[in-house]
């Protein structure tokens, strides 16, 4: 257990539709990222927060934003949802986030299946 | 972003150790080398990580070589359960995320 929490395990919903992915980060962390992995894909960083305040973006589409709360829980918001879209979706957080040394760990993942 | 090479699968016996070999041969001087591994669908685990020093926790030992282009990841009685997928990452994403490759299934056998 890596003490990231991830809810929902499991979410269907249909295209064109709205969903969002909560994270909860170990106890004193302050950075969470978001990661996909789809089939073809493989696992794609998608979004980077600190301590409330967007750090970093990578191959994330305008469809999607994420938002981290005082409390440092995360958000992920997908919008528009398309057949696409359907993959896994891990949370990780660190301490600091400020760089290499700061190691990630995972939480279980959020399986988002687009029909 | 270095840029990793590893063996797409490999086999063990149980009981023997496994050794996970990783090129990353264009790794720059500050960055570290990750190991994490995925079983099934679940999250990634952290293994362990090093810059230039060999390393060694309750789970692996990682060897790195001296020019630091290669290492390799050593469970040292691999188990049934050690069956996943590994990845070798160094360092991390310009903004210190982690780029993974498609990693190293590794089959443990009885």
């Amino acid at each position: 257990d890596s003490g990231v929490t991830q809810t929902p395990k499991h979410l269907i919903t249909a295209t064109g539709q709205r969903v969002t992915l909560r994270c909860s980060p170990r106890s004193g962390d302050l950075s969470v990222y978001w990661y996909q992995q789809s089939l073809d894909q493989g696992l794609q960083f998608l979004i980077q927060y600190y301590n409330g305040e967007e750090r970093a973006k990578g191959n994330i589409l305008e469809r999607f934003s994420a938002q981290q709360f005082p409390d440092l829980h995360s958000e992920l918001n997908l919008s528009s949802l398309e057949l696409g879209d359907s993959a896994l979706y891990f949370c990780a957080s660190s301490v600091s986030g400020t760089g290499f040394t700061d190691t990630q760990y995972f939480g279980p993942g959020t399986r988002l299946t687009v029909l | 972003d270095a840029k990793t090479t590893q063996p797409p699968s490999m086999d063990c016996a149980e009981g023997r150790a496994a050794n996970l070999p990783c090129n990353h041969s264009t790794i720059s001087g500050n960055e570290y080398v990750y190991w994490y591994r995925q079983i099934h669908s679940q999250g990634p685990q952290y293994i362990i990580h090093g810059l230039k020093n060999n390393e060694t926790n309750e789970m692996a030992s990682l060897i790195i070589t001296e020019d630091r282009k290669s290492s390799t990841l050593i469970l040292p009685h691999a188990t049934l359960r050690d069956t996943a997928v590994y990845y070798c990452i160094g360092g991390g994403g310009s903004q210190g995320n982690l780029i993974f490759g498609k990693g190293t299934k590794l089959s443990v056998k009885p």
